[in-house]
C-alpha cells in the first residue's frame, strides 16, 4: 500500500512568489492534517481536514496560507505571497476515520520550502 | 492547552549502550502520548504510543515507553543502541478525541558512536 506522498520534495522561491504543496493521502484516509517545522523549532499545527471539510484551521499563520482538499482526495497548501518566515520543512499526515479514537497518522516525508 | 518538554537537542551513545530519551508532557486530560522517529531524507515514521492501555509500551525497533502519570512522562528507552538508530526522535501528545491534532517537543537528534 502506498504512504503519504508530497510534491515537490524541495522548492526554492523568491520572497513575494506563490508556491503550491500537494499531498496525496493513504486511500480511504478521511482525515488529513498539515503541519511545519521551522529550522529549530517543533514541528507545528496547520490545520485538519475531514473529507473535504476544514475542521481545524487554528495553526494556520494567516491569510497568506490557503489549504483545500478538492473531493475529499489530495490536498494543496498554496502560499502567496511568499515571505522568508514562510521557509521550513511542511508535513502532511492522514489517518482512517473511527480508529477507535487512537490518533495514529501516517507522515509523508515533508516538502522542504526555502523563501530567498 | 498540551506541551511537550524534551531537554536538550542531541544525544550521543556508543553502540551497544542505553539509549534513553525524555519526555515530559502537560495536558489538561488523558493524554495520548507517541513517539516518532525521522531518519535521514523520510518522513516520521511511528515508533510506538500509550493509550490509556498498559503503561508499558513496546514499539518497533526494540524500543519502547513507560507511561509515569505521576511524573508527567513518557521516557523513551532501549537496551542496546544500534548504529541504525541514529535519527531525530519527536515526542507527541494528543487527547482522546478521535480528531485531535498532534503537539510535539522540539525534537532531539541521536547519533550513536561505533
Amino acid at each position: 500500500e502506498a504512504g503519504v506522498t508530497q510534491f515537490p520534495s524541495h522548492s526554492v522561491i523568491e520572497k513575494g512568489q506563490t508556491v503550491t504543496l500537494r499531498c496525496d493521502p493513504i486511500s480511504g484516509h478521511d482525515n488529513l492534517y498539515w503541519y511545519r517545522r521551522v529550522m529549530g523549532k517543533e514541528i507545528k499545527f496547520l490545520l485538519h481536514f475531514v473529507k473535504e471539510s476544514k475542521q481545524d484551521e487554528s495553526g494556520m499563520p494567516n491569510n497568506r496560507f490557503l489549504a483545500e482538499r478538492t473531493g475529499g482526495t489530495y490536498s494543496t497548501l498554496k502560499v502567496q505571497p511568499a515571505e522568508l518566515e514562510d521557509s521550513g520543512v511542511y508535513f502532511c499526515a492522514t489517518r482512517l476515520a473511527g480508529s477507535g479514537g487512537v490518533n495514529e497518522q501516517f507522515f509523508g516525508p515533508g516538502t522542504r520550502l526555502t523563501v530567498l | 492547552a498540551q506541551s511537550v518538554t524534551q531537554l536538550g537537542s542531541h544525544v550521543s551513545v556508543s553502540e551497544g549502550a542505553l539509549v534513553l530519551l525524555r519526555c515530559n508532557y502537560s495536558s489538561s486530560v488523558p493524554p495520548y502520548l507517541f513517539w516518532y522517529v525521522q531518519y535521514p531524507n523520510q518522513g516520521l515514521q511511528l515508533l510506538l504510543k500509550y493509550t490509556s492501555a498498559a503503561t508499558l509500551v513496546k514499539g518497533i525497533n526494540g524500543f519502547e515507553a513507560e507511561f509515569k502519570k505521576s511524573e508527567t512522562s513518557f521516557h523513551l528507552t532501549k537496551p542496546s543502541a544500534h548504529m541504525s538508530d541514529a535519527a531525530e526522535y519527536f515526542c507527541a501528545v494528543s487527547d482522546s478525541g478521535a480528531n485531535s491534532k498532534l503537539t510535539f517537543g522540539k525534537g532531539i537528534t541521536l547519533s550513536v558512536r561505533p
